[in-house]
């Protein structure tokens, strides 16, 4: 069964401390890896897609990378409105997402 | 920006009832999707539809669940007859097109309790 496994499952870090969020997952049959942005009582809304190994994609302060086993989310000096639940997702060879069970970072000033 | 409709935003109903979970997806989007999460746990597929009929379902969604395109805007999520382990947040999400750089756009939930 694919499974896609996020570490650590909570996060706290000081304004403008970065860090890195890590999703493993299954390798075979991704055709996509997929990073969402879960705030409370909310759906998630969409970050980045990665499909093949050595892709990088930024968004501000956020920047997803993807090797052969496993994907990261690097914060860059992280402020108090990046704190969230950060989902990630694999889409393999059916047209659903397989979603992690998300690092809920909390970002004090 | 255009987005994912919900309605609506909480409803409580007691064991055995029909819910009807209603969902105006983003207007030239094609594939519509219904997904769950379980308080503290993982977001779940629940289904997939695509030209009026359902491509996918997941095991969750049993002879209980059924999903509707009504007209030309709404999508539709009907649980026949509520459990008490159906209580969950209801997600409804779509694409516009099935290519892996279109992304899927959710709603922001239906949280369903049953009583």
């Amino acid at each position: 069964e694919d499974q896609v496994t996020q570490s650590p499952e909570a996060l706290r870090l000081q304004e403008g401390e970065s860090s890195s969020l890590n999703c493993s997952y299954t390798v075979s049959g991704l055709r996509g890896l997929f990073w969402y942005r879960q705030d409370p009582g909310k759906g998630p809304e969409f970050l980045f897609t990665l499909y093949s190994a050595g892709e990088e994609k930024e968004k501000e302060r956020l920047k997803a990378t993807l090797t052969k086993k496993e994907s990261f989310l690097h914060i860059t000096a992280p402020k108090p409105e990046d704190s969230a639940t950060y989902l990630c997702a694999g889409h393999y060879n059916t047209d659903k997402l397989i979603f992690g069970t998300g690092t809920r970072l909390q970002v004090f000033p | 920006e255009p987005e994912v409709t919900q309605t609506p935003s909480h409803q409580v109903t007691q064991m055995g009832q029909e819910v009807i979970l209603r969902c105006v997806p983003i207007s030239n989007h094609l594939y519509f999707y219904w997904y769950r999460q379980i308080l503290g746990q993982k977001v779940e597929f629940l289904v997939s539809f695509y030209n009026n009929e359902i491509s996918e379902k997941s095991e969750i969604f049993d002879d209980q669940f059924s999903v509707e395109r009504p007209d030309g805007s709404n999508f539709t999520l009907k649980i026949r007859s509520t459990k008490l382990e159906d209580s969950a947040m209801y997600f409804c999400a779509s694409k516009r097109a099935f290519y892996l750089n279109s992304p899927l756009h959710f709603g922001n939930g239906t949280r369903l309790t049953v009583t």
